[in-house]
């Protein structure tokens, strides 16, 4: 079965950090990864999609930056942190063809 | 353009109560899925739609897809307390392989 991996859960950084959050799939290839960013009792909002190694999508330009050096590893990362960078980051995969999205549990960011 | 809108934004039941929440799109949608997000929690897939005026159970949730394909329903029977959280309706793009996931409604059921 499939399963995906995102850590850490929780994560407490200054501003002007950096930041690098990775998520990894087991049990299935090729498949789309996804990040998304949840602010405190708001919807989903898609920050980076990816269809293959190296084939990133942005869909808000902002102070992050996402890479896939692996099949099934998709990393986000920011040079230095903002106070609006805080957020719940969930990286979520789907089969080729996107049908229905998997989450991973997520990561709590507070930036200070 | 891509959005889909989801109503109401709250809820608050009695337990025992029903409870809908509709999702609602300016286009055509190929499908509609649902998800459960518990508080503090991840979203979890629920079910996906994709036949116009399909309609799927699970349990006590009835999931409807409109005729038009422009609208979907979560309908829950007899809410419990473990029903609370956050639903959202979700439709792939009409381009490229990712989703749009609708502002969810968020549900509470008091004892």
């Amino acid at each position: 079965s499939q399963t995906i991996h995102q850590w850490p859960a929780t994560l407490v950084q200054p501003v002007g950090s950096p930041l690098s959050l990775e998520c990894t799939v087991e049990g299935t290839s090729n498949p789309n990864l996804y990040w998304y960013r949840q602010a405190a009792g708001r919807g989903l909002q898609l920050l980076f999609y990816s269809v293959g190694i190296g084939q990133i999508s942005s869909e808000v330009p902002q102070n992050l930056s996402a890479s896939r050096p692996q099949d099934r590893q998709f990393i986000l990362s920011s040079k230095k942190l903002l106070l609006s960078d805080s957020g719940f980051y969930l990286c979520a995969w789907s089969p080729a063809g996107a049908t229905e999205a998997f989450f991973g549990q997520g990561t709590r960011l507070t930036v200070v | 353009g891509q959005q889909v809108m989801q109503i109401p934004q709250y809820q608050h039941v009695q337990e025992g109560e029903d409870f809908t929440t509709y999702c609602n799109s300016s286009t055509t949608l190929s499908n509609i899925q649902w998800y459960k997000q518990r508080p503090g929690g991840h979203p979890v897939f629920l079910i996906q739609l994709v036949k116009s005026g399909e309609v799927k159970k699970q349990k006590r949730l009835t999931f409807q897809f409109g005729e038009a394909k422009k609208n979907s329903s979560l309908h829950i029977t007899a809410t419990q307390t473990t029903d609370v959280g956050t639903y959202f309706c979700a439709k792939r793009r009409d381009y490229g392989q990712n989703f749009v996931f609708g502002p969810g409604t968020r549900l509470s059921v008091l004892p």
